[in-house]
């Protein structure tokens, strides 16, 4: 398997503009989850999916903020209008998720983002 | 609320040292435990998970991690440190929300 695919690796990028980050999850995983990675906060959870569902979002920091899952096999986290606080790696990890069970999340590789 | 408190933003070690990074967890129910490494400019990797089976959990790497519940503690640990373990460590419990609380990150240097 090749693993939870993010896309860009890095993006650079001007305030105020658009960004869309994407993730291709590991194919059967029916959770998806996304984070944001700085410094000073360290690994924060944005949102979480479930079977295509949102079922959490209240980390996502502000309505600038969005995240789409259409199907099983994609989501997308989009930032409109970007800000330069907005600068840090973005993490998407899936897993599976049963009832009564808790499995690990598989990590992709990240988007390293920077608004200038 | 629940809470992963990781002691030590940084630890230092001599290659083939002791290896030890500590982790406490606040829970009101058994909770699930889990430790992760990131390398530089990659992303998270499961090391070990305790899920309320044996208390003390073998992973890669030669790492293992015991569950002491009267410590509310999940240390990592492994005997001799090798450079290539220089990483960073975060240590992460399960909520009954379905979300991964993580601690702040523990970085592992090793000198040679």
């Amino acid at each position: 398997d090749a693993g939870v695919i993010q896309s860009p690796r890095h993006e650079v990028t001007e305030m105020g503009q658009e960004v869309t980050l994407r993730c291709k999850p590991i194919s059967g995983h029916n959770s998806l989850f996304w984070y944001r990675q700085t410094m000073m906060r360290g690994l924060e959870l944005l949102i979480y999916f479930n079977n295509n569902v949102p079922i959490d979002d209240s980390g996502m920091p502000e309505d600038r903020f969005s995240a789409k899952m259409p199907n099983a096999s994609f989501s997308t986290l989009k930032i409109q209008p970007s800000e330069p606080r907005d600068s840090a790696v973005y993490f998407c990890a899936s897993s599976t998720q049963t009832s009564g069970g808790v499995n690990e999340q598989f990590f992709g590789p990240g988007t390293r983002l920077t608004v200038l | 609320a629940q809470s992963v408190t990781q002691l030590g933003s940084h630890v230092s070690v001599s290659e083939g040292a002791l290896v030890l990074l500590r982790c406490n967890y606040s829970s009101s129910v058994p909770p699930y435990l889990f430790w992760y490494v990131q390398y530089p400019n990659q992303g998270l990797q499961l090391l070990l998970k305790y899920t309320s089976a044996a208390t003390l959990v073998k992973g890669i790497n030669g790492f293992e991690a015991e569950f002491k519940k009267s410590e509310t503690s999940f240390h990592l640990t492994k005997p001799s440190a090798h450079m290539s373990d220089a990483a960073e460590y975060f240590c992460a419990s399960y909520n009954q929300g379905g979300k991964l609380i993580f601690g702040q990150g523990t970085e592992l240097s090793v000198k040679p």
